[in-house]
Order: C-alpha cells, then sequence, then structure tokens
C-alpha cells in the first residue's frame, strides 16, 4: 500500500536543543497533518498543511510542506520537557474522503 | 470542548471470543474512523465510515471485522473471533469532513489470552 515514510525513529536530546522529524513519500499529496502522541495517550492534531511550500508556526514549532508536496518537517526549537512524546506526520493521498496514512512516528526523548 | 469517548477503557477477552468496541464520535462530526495500534507500533487505519456506510478500509479489516452506528450516536467496532494478534489500542476518530483534522478518542486497549 501506500507508505509515508518518517524519520527518524527516535532522538534523544537535551532539553534546549533543537529537534526536526522528517516524512517523504513518493506519492504527491493531497494534504498533511501532524499529529502529537504522549506517552500512554492518543494522537492529538497539532497543524494541517495543504498549499505547495506552505510553512506554519505554533510558538516553538515549525511545520514545513515540500513544493512538490512530496515532503514534509516539523522542527521544535529549544526543547522542553513537556515536548516528550510521538510525532507523527498523517497523509492523505488523494483529494476527497480518502483515509490518513500514518508514518512511523519519531518517539522524542528530551534530557533535562 | 467536545471529546470523542470511547468505552471499555481497556478489554481483556479470551481469544476466539467476540469484543464490541464503542465510541460516542463528535456529535455534528459527519464522519467516522477506526484505527489500530499494536504497542509500540504507527496508528494504522482500520475503516472509515460516512453516511451510514463503510466509505474505506484496509487489509487489516477482513471478515472479522464489523461497524455499526446502531442509534445516532454510537460508533461501534466488532471483531467476530478474535486472535492473539487483534491485541492493541483501539482508537476512535471523527471528523467534520472527510479532508479535516480527525480528533482521537483516548482508545480501548484490548488484551487478548
Amino acid at each position: 500500500g501506500q507508505q509515508v515514510m518518517q524519520i527518524p525513529q527516535y532522538q534523544h536530546v537535551q532539553e534546549g536543543e533543537d529537534f526536526t522529524t522528517y516524512c517523504n513519500s513518493s506519492t504527491t499529496l493531497s494534504n498533511i497533518q501532524w499529529y502529537k502522541q504522549r506517552p500512554g495517550g492518543h494522537p492529538v492534531f497539532l497543524i494541517q498543511l495543504v498549499k505547495s511550500g506552505e510553512v506554519k508556526k505554533q510558538k516553538r514549532l515549525t511545520f514545513q510542506f515540500g513544493e512538490a508536496k512530496k515532503n514534509s518537517s516539523l522542527h521544535i526549537t529549544a526543547t522542553q520537557t513537556t515536548d516528550v512524546g510521538t510525532y507523527f506526520c498523517a497523509a492523505t493521498l488523494n483529494s476527497g474522503n480518502t483515509p490518513l496514512v500514518f508514518g512511523k512516528g519519531t518517539r522524542l526523548s528530551v534530557i533535562a | 470542548e467536545p471529546e470523542v469517548t470511547q468505552t471499555p477503557s481497556h478489554q481483556v477477552t479470551q481469544m476466539g471470543q467476540e469484543v464490541i468496541l464503542r465510541c460516542v464520535p463528535i456529535s455534528n462530526h459527519l464522519y467516522f474512523y477506526w484505527y489500530r495500534q499494536i504497542l509500540g507500533q504507527k496508528v494504522e487505519f482500520l475503516v472509515s465510515f460516512y453516511n451510514n456506510e463503510i466509505s474505506e478500509k484496509s487489509e487489516i479489516f477482513d471478515d472479522q471485522f464489523s461497524v455499526e452506528r446502531p442509534d445516532g450516536s454510537n460508533f461501534t467496532l466488532k471483531i467476530r473471533s478474535t486472535k492473539l494478534e487483534d491485541s492493541a489500542m483501539y482508537f476512535c476518530a471523527s471528523s467534520p469532513l472527510g479532508t479535516q483534522p480527525q480528533h482521537f478518542g483516548d482508545g480501548t486497549r484490548l488484551s487478548i489470552l
């Protein structure tokens, strides 16, 4: 089936360091969404990107959608312990009502 | 803020038994979904439901699985004859429209013995 590749699988950082996770697809994506899942919790929606080259910011989080709409990234500046969790990208491959395809997620650990 | 609610939070069942997982989506949402997450792995799509019928389903969603909206509020996932490999966290989600962000419930942890 269609795949959304996400790297890295794990990232351990010192508090205050930056963090980036990347998603790639061989297929042009209709849109991409990012979710955060805290340990033992459920995925929580963060952002949706729709336009080619789109960049959105939420405080210390910066989300980008590639020009070709085949890749996306989430960057966290100056991580805090509250950023701990697994970050998933999830893409819609076609327009309309098609299911989200999740990446495998990047598990972020922040060492105080 | 409205939430998706799921019951039970944890279900323990003997292999071969039937289980029904329940979800109450957000009231004005039109699209409903079930996902599965095996411990430590990614979230896997099972099925989407719109206008009282299945709109998409994955390869995982075989004949042992079924979904139902028995009334105006509940959305259920039934596994007819559970297998050990069905042990996972099952998340229900809903969205206003098919391409909009999905709101997830807290999940039901299904343990098959």
